[in-house]
């Protein structure tokens, strides 16, 4: 059984502070790796891909990749309530797609 | 910007009926991706679609699913005899890319209820 980990929270950070999210993989032969922000009674959205170890950054947003660990996180940089959501990490292996339970964030102004 | 639509927005049926859940991906987008969500819980793949046949499915597609893409645009998902445990958010997606190194991009859903 594929699973993804990630710790459900809730995560609580004050406005302005890095929040740090959390996900591990069972799979040594996944590929690909994915974070999506889920608001509420909506659909989930792409916030970064990462495919090779390492840190990736994009704006306020860095995705970081330990393959030997088996393990993903994501930063987020200057929290803001809107970030306030369910962050899911998705890792692709074999051609299926994994997602976990995600882990939700609340920001506090 | 374009992104991936989906109707309708909630599906109620009952019991037993068939429904047929209806996606637009994005137009230059190539691999189609079906999911759903049950209420709580997280995200589950059901099925992948490239050039007009299933090229990757889960356990849950079982032979109550069935895909298509009618025509040029529209990427279906059909349920036969549907049963209360199908109550879920069902969230069309579409990448542009092959399926290893892909970005996924989910349309709204469908939120299906069976009662």
């Amino acid at each position: 059984q594929k699973e993804v980990e990630q710790n459900s929270g809730p995560l609580s950070v004050p406005e302005g502070a890095i929040a740090s999210l959390n996900c591990t993989y069972s799979d040594r032969g996944s590929q690909s790796f994915f974070w999506y922000r889920q608001y509420s009674g909506k659909s989930p959205e792409l916030i970064m891909s990462i495919y090779s170890n390492g840190d990736k950054e994009d704006g306020r947003f860095t995705a970081q990749l330990n393959k030997a660990s088996q393990y993903v996180s994501l930063l987020i940089r200057d929290s803001q309530p809107s970030d306030s959501a369910t962050y899911l990490c998705a890792v692709n292996t074999g051609n299926q797609f994994y997602f976990g339970t995600g882990t939700s964030l609340t920001v506090i102004p | 910007e374009p992104e991936v639509t989906q109707t309708p927005s909630h599906q109620v049926t009952q019991m037993g009926q068939e429904v047929i859940l209806r996606c637009v991906p994005i137009s230059n987008h190539l691999y189609f991706y079906w999911y759903r969500q049950i209420l709580g819980q997280k995200v589950e793949f059901l099925v992948s679609f490239y050039n007009n046949e299933i090229s990757e499915k889960s356990e849950i597609f079982d032979d109550q699913f069935s895909v298509e893409r009618p025509d040029g645009s529209n990427f279906t998902l059909k349920i036969r005899s549907t049963k209360l445990e199908d109550s879920a958010m069902y969230f069309c997606a579409s990448s542009e890319a092959s399926q290893r190194y892909n970005e996924q991009f989910f349309g709204p859903g469908t939120r299906l209820t069976v009662l």
